[in-house]
């Protein structure tokens, strides 16, 4: 079975600073990885996504994320934040093979951005 | 535009009521999905569809219903078995019968809340 640990909650940052966003997941076969965000009573967009064609995938408004297979994680990372990126941010995981019709989500981290 | 359209936002309902939540996408989309979100759980899956006439359970089927009648649509009813109803509701379609790679779509949300 596979699962997504999303570690912390809360994410606070000031303006400018860099924002890091945790996502450790679990999967018995290669998995596909995919971040996504929410903004208020809002559905969820994507931002990017890891397929395995590169470890290092860019996603929209700057944000970037790196597939590292020794540590089963899939860091969502940003080099300046912007008061704009204060949102809800979900990691989700679908496995190559069978079941890879399903996604699996993180709790979400919540993004809060400091002037 | 194409994208997944939900129907209502809000939507107010007396406990015991039965509810049905409306999803239609015109992205020609061949597999869709309802999730239920609540604060800090991120989230979890009601039922999905690959294909028309078909449907399978999610993780949290109980106390929910679903048709397939329709390319397009895929309605959610909420029944009165349902102990906890009030929540977000997202719909979401995906391009597909299977690879994992293709990314999900969501929809604006509805969210419902028992009285």
């Amino acid at each position: 079975a596979q699962s997504v640990t999303q570690l912390g909650s809360h994410v606070s940052v000031s303006e400018g600073a860099l924002v890091l966003l945790r996502c450790n997941y679990s999967s018995s076969v290669p998995p596909y990885l995919f971040w996504y965000v929410q903004y208020p009573n809002q559905g969820l967009q994507l931002l990017l996504k890891y397929t395995s064609a590169a470890t290092l995938v860019k996603g929209i408004n700057g944000f970037e994320a790196e597939f590292k297979k020794s540590e089963t994680s899939f860091h969502l990372t940003k080099p300046s934040a912007h008061m704009s990126d204060a949102a809800e941010y979900f990691c989700a995981v679908s496995e190559s093979g069978g079941s890879n019709y399903k996604l699996t989500f993180g709790k979400g981290t919540l993004l809060t951005v400091n002037p | 535009d194409g994208g997944i359209t939900q129907s209502p936002k809000y939507l107010f309902r007396k406990e015991g009521q039965n509810v049905t939540l409306s999803c239609e996408q015109n992205l020609n989309h061949d597999a869709m999905y309802w999730y239920r979100q609540d604060p800090g759980q991120g989230l979890r899956l009601i039922y999905y569809s690959q294909i028309v006439n078909d449907f399978q359970k999610g993780d949290i089927a109980e106390g929910y219903s679903v048709s397939r009648e329709k390319k397009e649509s895929f309605p959610l009813t909420v029944t009165s078995a349902q102990k906890n109803p009030t929540a977000f509701y997202l719909c979401a379609s995906r391009q597909g019968l299977a690879g994992g790679i293709n990314e999900q779509f969501f929809g604006p949300g509805t969210r419902l809340t028992v009285l």
